[in-house]
């Protein structure tokens, strides 16, 4: 059964520092992978996706993800956090061919210091 | 605004009472989905429509009843409900399948007292 892990909880970093968060899913055939964020009050609003090609997908805000699959991974990052940035992150796998389900992992909330 | 719009934004409701949780889209999407979040709880999918039709229910309570006249909304109704259900209730629509992501609306905020 396809499952997507982010193995951190809550992860706290400085305004203009970089940031990571994981995500690891498990999963038979190639994945379509998905970074959404969550602000307080409001609904998901999708970051990047990858489908296939290039490994290394751009997405808004200035996130970046590299799908690695050797370690079935596909982390998040940005070079400089911003206050605006603190929200709640979710990585989701779907499969074309199992009628537009998608899994997310059960997020991961990001504070920023100032 | 996302073009995925959910009414109302907040509800609080008895346990006996019956509401309706609506969802419209404007982005000519065929597939809308409701999903259940909880607190400290990974996004629970709770049904899939595609093309009006339901394709999946996923093991939901009978007193959660989806509607799907069109392939522009989409609602929920809601009676009888337990505390343990409030929850956020987010409603996503997407173009085909899973293929291009979902796009969300921002939520009905539901406590059941």
């Amino acid at each position: 059964a396809q499952s997507v892990t982010q193995p951190d909880i809550h992860i706290t970093v400085s305004e203009g520092a970089s940031l990571e968060l994981r995500c690891n899913y498990s999963y038979g055939a190639t994945p379509y992978l998905f970074w959404y964020v969550q602000s307080p009050g409001q609904g998901l609003q999708l970051l990047l996706k990858y489908f296939s090609g290039d490994t290394l997908v751009q997405g808004i805000k200035g996130f970046e993800a590299e799908f690695k699959r050797s370690q079935s991974s596909f982390n998040l990052r940005k070079p400089s956090v911003h206050w605006s940035d603190a929200a709640e992150y979710f990585c989701a796998v779907g499969n074309y061919n199992q009628g537009g389900k998608l899994i997310f992992g059960q997020g991961t909330e990001l504070s920023v210091k100032p | 605004e996302t073009g995925v719009t959910q009414t109302p934004r907040h509800l609080v409701m008895g346990m006996t009472n019956k509401k309706s949780l609506k969802c419209e889209q404007h982005l000519g999407h065929n597939a809308m989905y409701w999903y259940k979040q909880s607190a400290k709880k990974p996004l629970e999918l709770m049904f899939v429509y595609s093309l009006e039709e339901r394709v999946e229910n996923n093991s939901v309570p009978s007193r959660f009843s989806p509607e799907c006249p069109n392939s522009s909304h989409l609602f929920l109704h809601l009676h009888t409900l337990q505390p343990e259900d409030s929850a956020l209730y987010l409603c996503a629509s997407s173009q085909d399948r899973a293929s291009y992501g979902y796009t969300f609306g921002s939520g009905t905020r539901l406590t059941v007292v």
